[in-house]
């Protein structure tokens, strides 16, 4: 069964501060991965795109990473900042084009 | 700018009633995608069209929902009869490459089945 999880399923961080959220999947065959950000009450918003041979994306202040053979992904947030307060979804795709969703990280960001 | 819309926002019915969900996509986008978010199951792939066709509904509980693209400006999420089950959150997103490229989501529907 494809399983997609994330970890921590919350977490709190101070402004200016960095943290990293995980991405652990069992989807197969594999075509990407993305990671998504929802703020409360508002739709998922790309933030990256990852295929095979992809090993990491960056969209400014957020970098993912991708490790195929472990099946590991990680998004790491950079001097976080209170806009960054949101859902962080983790989401693969297998090459059948179905997707399979992660549960989601909520990240709070405090001054 | 160019974003997904949907209408209504809000909705609160009794259950039994119809309830249909309109999505405009973005102009251009020939990928049209039907979510449905809860706190207990998080995100769920409903059904996905191209070019207007729908290529897989299986997400969808065939027996209440349906899902149709009248022309490329408008999708619609129907419901008949609604259940509380169904309450939710459901987004419509498009894109313009199958084999799921980026996806631009909608504010959402928020449903609520008393």
């Amino acid at each position: 069964k494809n399983q997609v999880e994330q970890s921590p399923q919350s977490l709190i961080i101070l402004e200016g501060k960095n943290c990293t959220l995980q991405c652990n999947y069992t989807v197969s065959p594999f075509s990407n991965l993305r990671w998504y950000k929802q703020d409360t009450g508002r739709g998922p918003v790309s933030l990256t795109i990852m295929t095979f041979s992809e090993n990491t994306k960056s969209n400014g202040r957020y970098t993912a990473t991708l490790d195929a053979d472990t099946k590991q992904s990680s998004l790491h947030i950079t001097a976080s900042q209170l806009s960054d307060s949101a859902s962080y979804i983790c989401v693969v795709s297998s090459n059948d084009y179905k997707l399979s969703f992660g549960a989601g990280t909520t990240v709070t960001v405090r001054a | 700018d160019a974003r997904v819309t949907q209408t209504p926002r809000h909705k609160v019915t009794e259950m039994g009633q119809e309830v249909t969900m309109r999505c405009q996509p973005i102009l251009g986008h020939n990928t049209v995608f039907w979510y449905r978010q809860t706190m207990m199951q998080g995100l769920e792939l409903l059904a996905y069209f191209r070019n207007r066709a729908p290529l897989d509904d299986s997400g969808m509980p065939k027996d209440r929902f349906s899902a149709e693209m009248p022309d490329a400006t408008l999708a619609t999420l129907k419901i008949q009869p609604s259940e509380p089950r169904d309450s939710a959150v459901y987004f419509c997103a498009s894109g313009l490459v199958l084999g799921f490229g980026e996806q631009f989501f909608g504010p959402g529907t928020r449903l609520t089945v008393l």
